[in-house]
């Protein structure tokens, strides 16, 4: 039973440019939520997609945004890149809200803005 | 707004002995979740315990642990007969409750557990 798959594993992009990073939730699992966690921190809650909608939005500007497909795998876009974008992006999936079924993360996706 | 903090930066410990790293919280809500996550170098966050708020008993997991005090918005864990496997980042998070639309965890800064063998 595979768990959560994040890609790539390390990114590296240039300031301005724009990524995409992709999430595959654990098998049996309808949602999917991003976070952004900056070296020595705990990480920030970017958004969550259910039924394919975002259901719910951190404090992250628009310039981050996402996609949830009809097999509930999920991809996060990040346009316009700042170096302050550079961190651990973390895939969480979970069954529907999670509260009886705990969030199940990913190895997450290195991100290096330069 | 919650807060989660997490005051020890970084803890270490002789193996097969006993550690306690400490969170505190600050919510207005009586209904909410707490958890503690740990993430090892592979960079995955998981799951050690959690523990729900309506709950007086505290939770454990084999060789883990929570001291919760609602009252004082605490939520130790301990983990006994440290282990080598045991060394990792160690994050408390909190969550709202059950029916509440707001699904997102709220972490600490976390605490770097060091196991000395």
């Amino acid at each position: 039973d595979a768990g959560v798959t994040q890609s790539p594993t390390h990114l590296i992009k240039t300031r301005g440019q724009q990524v995409t990073l992709r999430c595959s939730p654990k098998s049996g699992h309808d949602t999917v939520s991003w976070y952004q966690q900056a070296l020595g921190q705990g990480p920030q809650f970017i958004f969550q997609y259910y039924e394919e909608e975002e259901r719910q939005r951190g404090n992250f500007p628009d310039r981050f945004s996402g996609h949830q497909f009809p097999n509930y795998s999920s991809e996060l876009n990040v346009n316009a890149l700042l170096l302050g974008d550079s961190a651990l992006y973390l895939c969480a999936s979970s069954f529907g809200a999670g509260w009886n079924s705990p969030l199940h993360f990913g190895n997450g996706t290195r991100l290096t803005v330069t | 707004a919650q807060t989660v903090t997490q005051s020890q930066p970084e803890m270490s410990v002789q193996e097969a002995e006993t550690v306690t790293l400490s969170c505190t919280y600050d919510t207005s809500e009586s209904d909410y979740y707490l958890f503690w996550y740990k993430q090892p170098p592979s960079r995955q966050m998981i799951l050690v315990i959690r523990q729900e708020a309506y709950k007086q008993q505290n939770a454990t997991e084999n060789r883990f642990s929570v001291n919760f005090q609602k009252a004082a918005k605490s939520f130790s864990l301990k983990i006994s007969d440290s282990q080598l496997g045991d060394a990792a980042m160690y994050f408390c998070a909190y969550r709202r409750g059950v029916g509440d639309s707001n699904y997102q965890l709220i972490w600490g800064a976390g605490t770097k557990l060091i196991i000395k063998p």
